[in-house]
């Protein structure tokens, strides 16, 4: 079974420009998370899709945003890129409902601003 | 605020002895709990999971909870060097939030 795949692997930006990141999520999984990892730091909470509906998002600003597309993959986009925006962006997927509510992580996508 | 909390470490511990990791989160409402495995530079790996009072085992790892103390923890047996890594814990509230805690850094030593 496939995994979590994210595109692309690494990503290079100029401060204020914008940045797309992608994700499949596992075959069967209905929701999408994205969290964002800077250097050395803990996994900050971003945004939460389920069903193509944004349910919940973290303390990140307006210019981060995203969708997911019917087939339940899911893009986060990131406007006015600023230099603290460098980071690996992180998805995972789960199953929503039964008993298990595992979150599988992709291989991230490192954005680097400069 | 919902926090999960762990000692950051590092966490030395020699080649073939158990290595205890531990978490304490304040959602009284918590409802899942969940460790993950992360080296340098890649994403987290998901170990164990665990949803009621007690151990889970599978087989080097096991998870323990405790949701009157608002704690769990993982235990590595035999530890090996391949196990040297940050440990996350992650804990799902109501709804499907999970909140990560900031990892401790293990490091098994030859």
């Amino acid at each position: 079974e496939a995994g979590v795949t994210q595109s692309p692997t690494h990503l290079i930006k100029t401060r204020g420009q914008q940045a797309t990141l992608r994700c499949s999520p596992i075959s069967g999984h209905t929701s999408v998370y994205w969290y964002q990892q800077a250097l050395g730091l803990g996994l900050q909470f971003l945004l939460w899709y389920d069903e193509g509906e944004e349910r919940n998002r973290g303390n990140f600003p307006p210019r981060f945003s995203g969708r997911q597309f019917p087939n339940y993959s899911s893009e986060l986009n990131v406007n006015a890129l600023e230099l603290e925006d460098s980071a690996l962006y992180l998805c995972a997927s789960s199953l929503i409902g039964g008993s298990s509510y595992e979150q599988y992580f992709g291989p991230g996508t490192r954005l680097t601003v400069t | 605020q919902k926090e999960v909390e762990q000692n950051s470490g590092p966490l030395s511990v020699p080649e073939g002895a158990i290595a205890s990791l531990n978490c304490t989160y304040s959602d009284r409402v918590s409802q899942s709990f969940f460790w993950y495995r992360q080296y340098s530079g890649k994403s987290p790996e998901l170990i164990m999971s665990i949803y009621s009072n007690g151990d889970k085992e599978d087989g080097r790892f096991t998870a323990q909870l405790n949701k009157a103390s608002q704690y769990v923890s993982l235990l590595i047996r035999d530890s090996q060097p391949s196990d040297s890594a940050t440990y996350l814990c992650a804990v799902r509230g109501y709804g499907q939030n999970f909140v990560f805690g900031p990892g401790t850094r293990l490091s098994v030593l030859p």
